[in-house]
Order: C-alpha cells, then sequence, then structure tokens
C-alpha cells in the first residue's frame, strides 16, 4: 500500500546551523508534496508545497528538494532557529484528489 | 481573528458517551476535512465535505458521523465512546477540494476516553 515515511523520528541541531529532515514515499503516483509543521499544543501549520515536474522549490529559509528516482523528499531550513523547534510533517497527494497522506512526523530540537 | 476554530479544546468523557467536537471556519473556504492524530503523533484523514457534501469517508467506525450544516461549519457527532478514540482531533479548511489547495488547521480538540 501506499506509504510516506520519515528516515528519523528525532533531530537535533544547534541554533544557525543548517537543518536537513527526510521523508521517502512508496507511491509512484504522488505528485503533489508538502511539508507542515507542528507546534506543540498547535495545528499542523502550511509550510511549503512542491509538485512532480519540480525538482526543487525554495521559500523563506526553506527549501525543498524532490527526488522521484528514489522517491525521497527532504526539506532544508537554513540557519535554524529556536523558533523551529517543532515535528514536521511530510504529506503527499495525487491526481488532483484533496486525500493527503501523511508522514509519521520528525521531532526538531534547536540547541542553543 | 482564528481562521480555523474548534471547540472544545479539550473533551475528557466516560467509556460509553456520546459527544461532538464543532468546527467553524471564516476563511470563505469550501472544503473542510476532519483528521485524527494518536499516540505517536500520526495524522490520518477522516473525512471530507465540500459544499455540505460528503466527499471522503475514509475507514472510520460508523460510530463518528460529520455533519455540515453550512459549508462554513463541519461537526464531528462520536457515539458510544471507546479508549480507542482518545486523540487529537483537527478540523482542516481549504479553499477547493483539490490537492494542491493547502489546507489549513484548526488548533486541535484532545480528546480523552476514560
Amino acid at each position: 500500500g501506499e506509504s510516506v515515511g520519515l528516515h528519523l523520528p528525532t533531530l537535533s541541531v544547534q541554533e544557525g546551523d543548517n537543518s536537513i529532515i527526510n521523508c521517502a514515499y512508496s507511491n509512484s503516483a504522488s505528485d503533489y508534496f508538502i511539508w507542515y509543521k507542528q507546534e506543540s499544543g498547535k495545528g499542523p501549520q502550511f509550510i511549503i508545497d512542491i509538485r512532480s515536474n519540480m525538482d526543487k522549490r525554495q521559500g523563506q529559509r526553506v527549501t525543498v528538494l524532490l527526488n522521484k528516482t528514489v522517491k525521497h523528499l527532504s526539506l532544508q531550513i537554513a540557519a535554524t532557529q529556536p523558533g523551529d523547534s517543532a515535528v514536521y510533517f511530510c504529506a503527499e497527494s495525487k491526481g488532483g484528489g484533496n486525500k493527503l497522506t501523511f508522514g509519521t512526523g520528525t521531532q526538531l530540537k534547536v540547541e542553543l | 481573528d482564528t481562521a480555523v476554530s474548534q471547540t472544545p479544546k479539550y473533551l475528557v468523557t466516560q467509556m460509553g458517551n456520546d459527544k461532538s467536537i464543532k468546527c467553524e471556519q471564516n476563511l470563505g473556504h469550501d472544503t473542510m476535512y476532519w483528521y485524527k492524530q494518536d499516540s505517536k503523533k500520526f495524522l490520518k484523514i477522516m473525512f471530507s465535505y465540500n459544499n455540505k457534501e460528503l466527499i471522503i469517508n475514509e475507514t472510520v467506525p460508523n460510530r463518528f458521523s460529520p455533519k455540515s450544516p453550512d459549508k462554513a461549519h463541519l461537526n464531528l457527532h462520536i457515539n458510544s465512546l471507546e479508549l480507542g478514540d482518545s486523540a487529537v482531533y483537527f478540523c482542516a479548511s481549504s479553499h477547493g477540494g483539490r490537492g494542491t489547495d493547502t489546507q489549513y488547521f484548526g488548533p486541535g480538540t484532545r480528546l480523552t476516553v476514560l
């Protein structure tokens, strides 16, 4: 069956360093991918998205990379700040449908 | 002003009871969703409504019944609550019903069944 998974459940980084959060997906039909950030006690918040016809997309301090060959997605956060501490989820959908399949989440901890 | 709001934020109840969670969005969106997040943070869609019409109904026990009185509201009623229903329930909304339409999540309702 389809699944979206994350390589590491917890990632600790020093403030100011770059963070890389990885995600693997198994459904080659997936054509749209999103990263969400969930802070403690809050709902998931959209960060950035990418369509399958792209390899890279940049936002403010964040970059998403998509490697369709190995079905891998990553989120890069530049100059990680304490406010970036949260659980990060990748999610995917396919065929224009609005059903999002979420990965298991990675806890990002920023150490001062 | 909160874009997607849910009430209550916390709900503690006994097994066998019936309870409802309410959701409202003031974004003018046409599509609303209910998600369940378990203790391991796994987030899974339960239902999706577009303009008051059910469009996604995942494998959810029929004890769960969503109701959309208008496109700004999507409530979740749960009958005969079980221990396994304990989770955080998130409501979300999006402009349209396509996968590329950004979903905006509410703050969640933590349900604890004793």
